[in-house]
């Protein structure tokens, strides 16, 4: 088992560029989460899906960010026009269901200047 | 909207020595799931609670959840160096959303 795999590692981009996420579950989970991890505000819950469908996208900071899921071993999360505020290690995780442990990925830490 | 709160923020222990961190919940929990995230690394899933009441060991780690499915404790006895890292509580909605706490940092000093 590779575990949640995400990528890439890490990000440095030039404020208002666009900037795309990776993650790839591990097989056979039907939930997805997408967290931001920051000093001031720790982890927070971005969005999640269940079956590659979004439940819940109320974490999602406003218009510039969006996800998706096109099938169950991929999903994306994009920012467009990124900005130095978006500085953070975005995490993927996965589960196998409801009350399931979550799997975290490695993480990608971007860097907006 | 639902917030988990954690205390103490940070704490520097003496190896060997007790250390325990506290999760409060604005509203009621499904249940609770603790993760360990060392320095520079991510969460890694401990334990889950789901039960009022619900006491559960893992050798030096004893979890506890509230009567009220509210709050949670993790403590740990005779802490050692390798338990170094931030300790996170993770709350459980209805939905199975689940919102982290505020996280304790634990440095253990040899």
């Amino acid at each position: 088992d590779a575990g949640v795999i995400q990528s890439p590692r890490h990000e440095v981009t030039e404020m208002g560029q666009e900037v795309t996420l990776r993650c790839k579950p591990i097989s056979g989970h039907d939930y997805l989460f997408w967290y931001r991890q920051t000093m001031m505000r720790g982890l927070e819950l971005l969005i999640y899906f269940n079956n590659n469908v979004p439940i819940d996208d109320s974490g999602m900071p406003e218009d510039r960010f969006s996800a998706k899921m096109p099938n169950a071993s991929f999903s994306t999360l994009k920012i467009q026009p990124s900005e130095p505020r978006d500085s953070a290690v975005y995490f993927c995780a996965s589960s196998p269901g409801r009350a399931s442990p979550l799997h975290f990925g490695n993480g990608t830490r971007l860097t907006v200047t | 909207g639902q917030q988990v709160m954690q205390i103490p923020q940070y704490q520097h222990v003496q190896e060997g020595e007790d250390f325990t961190t506290y999760c409060n919940s604005s509203t009621t929990l499904s249940n609770i799931q603790w993760y360990k995230q060392r320095p520079g690394g991510h969460p890694v899933f401990l334990i889950q609670l789901v039960k009022s009441g619900e006491v559960k060991k893992q050798k030096r780690l004893t979890f506890q959840f509230g009567e009220a499915k509210k709050n949670s404790s993790l403590h740990i006895t005779a802490t050692q160096t390798t338990d170094v890292g931030t300790y996170f509580c993770a709350g459980g909605s209805g939905t199975y959303k689940y919102i982290f706490g505020t996280g304790t940092r634990l440095k253990v000093l040899a």
